[in-house]
């Protein structure tokens, strides 16, 4: 199960932040990653990053926001977090957490409640 | 850069059969792109169908099924339900980490 949190609105010009919370797996297994998506009407559903473990630590990042985002977790939390900077309205959208099974399979299979934030002074 | 495309709207008859497609804008979906399916309906999350091309998710009736079919992968509804009408989404791994979303395609059952 993952359960976000985080702050709804923001203003332009500042860092947008939410944190998945995991339960029932560990965000330092070694055959899953740790995934960002968000969805807007004008953007659909857009992949944003991900984080995952493979005896170190990894990210990869969409072409579209890897110069301002960052993703983390916290081991002592079992969670991830995302920062994004910079923020417009553009970046006004639900965002969701979710599991990336990887291995034979690559796919999303669970997935946060969603969070819909607004890029608003 | 390589978008993912979908049929933007799609109608089926109750009962009837569906097949909705995802190609690339250059090149041609393989398996290797890892073709996966998600059906949502408005004000909820996401749900998975179907993973590496043609597995069924958990708890997904046998009526929803992928394949590759020509250079896009699909996927077909056999006997469609008026609880199908949703919009659904598919997702290519591109390799290097990034998947892409495609646009999604709106099921209309009717």
């Amino acid at each position: 199960q993952l359960q976000q949190s985080g702050p709804r609105l923001v203003k332009p010009s500042q860092t947008l932040s939410l944190t998945c919370a995991i339960s029932g797996d560990s965000v330092s297994s070694n055959s899953a990653a740790w995934d960002w998506i968000r969805q807007s009407p004008s953007r659909g559903l857009e992949w944003l990053g991900r984080t995952y473990y493979r005896s170190r630590w990894y990210n990869d990042y969409a072409v579209s926001v890897k110069s301002r985002m960052t993703i983390t977790p916290d081991t002592s939390k079992n969670q991830f977090s995302l920062h994004l900077n910079s923020v417009t309205p553009e970046d006004t959208a639900i965002y969701y957490c979710a599991r990336e099974t990887l291995g034979d399979a690559q796919y999303f299979d669970y997935w946060g409640q969603g969070t819909l934030v607004t890029v608003s002074s | 850069q390589t978008v993912v495309t979908q049929e933007p709207s799609f109608s089926v008859s109750p009962g009837g059969t569906v097949t909705l497609t995802c190609g690339l804008s250059s090149g041609s979906v393989s398996t290797s792109y890892y073709p996966s399916w998600y059906q949502q309906t408005p004000g909820q999350t996401p749900r998975t169908l179907i993973y590496s091309t043609n597995i069924r998710s958990s708890g997904v009736p046998d009526r929803f099924s992928g394949s590759i079919v020509g250079n896009k992968a699909a996927l077909t509804i056999t006997g469609a339900q008026a609880d199908d009408e949703s919009d659904y989404y598919c997702v290519l791994y591109m390799g290097g980490g990034i998947s892409v979303f495609g646009g999604g395609t709106k099921l209309t059952v009717l």
